[in-house]
This record gives structure tokens, C-alpha cells and sequence, in this order.
């Protein structure tokens, strides 16, 4: 079966760093998705990796290994509004998203 | 600009009745999703169409129904609730391509009695 495994919860310190593991077994690739959701709203759309490296915006970076079926979303200069789910999706062959559970992390000051 | 709407914001049915939670987006993406998401668990896609007038099935789709008639429109309805549907939905859109981004609405805060 198709599994994408995330930690269920992380916390760090305000103006920390902060790096959010996503480890995931597919039907094939074709891309992979970080989205933030704050509690209560909708997801929204952070990062896509399809090649195997490090995509930085800003504050986010996220990185991909496809021969280890491995990213994480680094996070610098943590700030309050950071606090809330990370969501990892992955692409699979027939294009549809497999996505995991989440994590949540808190930012403490 | 509007992106996705979703309505009611949230709603309390009794099993048994029925329901259509709408959705309508204003970008003029082909694709829209019908995603739930319970705690602990990750979104599971519930339908989807990728073009005006087709639909597919998603992981869960017993117990939903959707249509197309249009771009903007996209309504889910539960014909019969059931508790196990007490759920957040979320409705979302794409350009085509691999990797295009979903769009989320703001969901819909669902229980069944």
C-alpha cells in the first residue's frame, strides 16, 4: 500500500530552527507538496520538490532524496505565526495525492 | 479575488437527511476535489473531476455524490447521513499539470446526529 509517515507533533523555540521530516512509499513519483495549515482554516500551498535537492523561499526550504523516499521542510527564524500542521503530499503514477496526517508543530517563546 | 467558496461554514444534520455542500471557484481551474479530514489522519480525496461534465472516484466516495455541469460549481451531497460522515470538507481546485497546487476552500465543519 501507499504510506507517507510524518512525526504527529514537533516543538521549537521562537527564532529557532526547526526541521520537519516526511519519509513516504508510493506507486511511483511525479512530485511532492508541503502545505501549512493553520488551526481551523485551510491548508495552503508551500513547496513543491520534483527533482532531488533543496528548494528554498525565504524562511522555508524544503528538500527531496527520491532514492530514499525522503524530504523535509526546514523552517528558520521561527516565529510565533509558524505554529500549525505541516502536511506532506506525494504524487503518485497516476497522478493523485497520498497524503499524510500532518504535523503539528508549536512554537513556544 | 474570491479564490474557492465553500458553504454552509459548518452544519448539524440528522442521520438519515440529506445534504449538498457547495463549492465554487473563480480562477477557472478544470480540476476540483472533494477532500475530508478527520483527526489523525491525512486528506482523503472523496471525488473529483477533472473537467467540466466528468467526475471520478476517489478513495472514499461511498455515500457522496458530485457534479460538473459547469467550471465554476461543484457541489457534494450526502444522500442519506450517516454519523461516520461527521467530518471537515474541503473543496479544492488546480490548474492541470503535475505540479500545479491545490486551492483550498475554507471548509465545511460537518456532524451528524
Amino acid at each position: 500500500g501507499q504510506n507517507i509517515d510524518q512525526p504527529t507533533e514537533m516543538t521549537a523555540t521562537e527564532g529557532a530552527i526547526v526541521q520537519i521530516n516526511c519519509t513516504y512509499q508510493t506507486s511511483g513519483f511525479n512530485g511532492l507538496f508541503w502545505y501549512q495549515q493553520h488551526a481551523g482554516e485551510a491548508p495552503t500551498f508551500l513547496s513543491y520538490n520534483v527533482l532531488d535537492g533543496l528548494e528554498e523561499k525565504g524562511r522555508f526550504s524544503s528538500f527531496l532524496s527520491r532514492s530514499k523516499g525522503y524530504s523535509y521542510l526546514l523552517l528558520k527564524e521561527l516565529q510565533m505565526k509558524d505554529s500549525a500542521s505541516y502536511l506532506c503530499a506525494v504524487m503518485d503514477s497516476n497522478y493523485q495525492l497520498i497524503w499524510g496526517a500532518g504535523t503539528k508543530l508549536i512554537i513556544k517563546p | 479575488t474570491a479564490g474557492i467558496t465553500q458553504a454552509p461554514t459548518s452544519q448539524i444534520l440528522a442521520a438519515g437527511r440529506s445534504m449538498t455542500l457547495r463549492c465554487t471557484q473563480d480562477m477557472r481551474h478544470n480540476a476540483m476535489y472533494w477532500y475530508r479530514q478527520d483527526l489523525g489522519l491525512g486528506l482523503r480525496l472523496i471525488h473529483y473531476s477533472n473537467t467540466a461534465g466528468t467526475t471520478g472516484k476517489g478513495e472514499v466516495p461511498d455515500g457522496y455524490s458530485v457534479s460538473r455541469a459547469n467550471t465554476d460549481d461543484f457541489p457534494l451531497t450526502l444522500a442519506s447521513a450517516v454519523p461516520s460522515q461527521t467530518s471537515v470538507y474541503f473543496c479544492a481546485s488546480s490548474d492541470s499539470g503535475a505540479n500545479s497546487p491545490l486551492h483550498f476552500g475554507n471548509g465545511t465543519r460537518l456532524t451528524v446526529t
